[in-house]
């Protein structure tokens, strides 16, 4: 059974990047049959697509923040990763991370990210 | 890109069927087959129900159905239940090689 799970650091300061890595068990994340995916939700608030890495490494992002969202992938231990810099308090969500395949069918159980000095 | 439409609440009588829509272009969910609804209860990770407009991933209920017509799709649940009482947001692919998620539905059980 795959699994996603995506701890992450809890408390970023503005202006500086904000991290996660998902890590995927019981499956490859070289599956060509997939793409691997980040989505947040702000407190309270709706989902809001970041962005989708495939395991080649080719990205595709959300118009809106694509300034500042890098995603990178590693194979060799089964992760994809976001990158999220110059963050602000607008910031502040649950990320998951996510499989999908035209649609989204593995969800990660989302970690809450605060922005805040 | 702009979030898809739905309306904020919908509610119904257990038993009884509800229909929630998902308004888009023709660049999105008028475009593609590729629509997609999820349930989310509280504090949880969304779960998804149907995939491709129509289709139940292996466990949901035949409860829930998906259709689209035009520029708008739609979820309906029959034979509504406690537990269907939830957030549920639609989502579409996009022209641009994109995703993009609806703007969410409130589903109340009265």
């Amino acid at each position: 059974q795959l699994h996603l799970q995506e701890p992450g650091p809890g408390l970023v300061k503005p202006s500086e990047t904000l991290s996660l890595t998902c890590t995927v068990s019981g499956g490859s994340i070289s599956s060509s049959s997939y793409y691997w995916g980040w989505i947040r939700q702000p407190p309270g608030k709706g989902l809001e697509w970041i962005g989708t890495i495939y395991y080649s490494g080719n990205t595709y992002y959300n118009p809106s923040l694509k300034s500042r969202v890098t995603m990178s992938v590693d194979t060799s231990k089964n992760q994809f990763s976001l990158n999220l810099s110059s963050v602000t308090a607008a910031d502040t969500a649950v990320y998951y991370c996510a499989r999908h395949q035209g649609y989204f069918d593995l969800w990660g159980r989302g970690t809450l990210v605060i922005v805040s000095s | 890109q702009s979030a898809l439409t739905q309306p904020a609440s919908v509610s119904g009588s257990p038993g009884q069927s509800i229909t929630i829509s998902c308004t888009g272009t023709s660049s999105d969910v008028g475009g593609y087959k590729y629509v997609s609804w999820y349930q989310q209860h509280p504090g949880k990770a969304p779960k998804l129900m149907i995939y491709d407009v129509s289709n139940r991933p292996s466990g949901i209920s035949n409860r829930f159905s998906g259709s689209k017509s035009g520029n708008t799709a739609s979820l309906t649940i029959s034979g509504l239940q406690a537990e269907d009482e939830a957030d549920y947001y639609c989502s579409s692919f996009t022209i641009s090689s994109t995703y993009v998620f609806g703007t969410g539905t409130k589903v109340t059980v009265l």
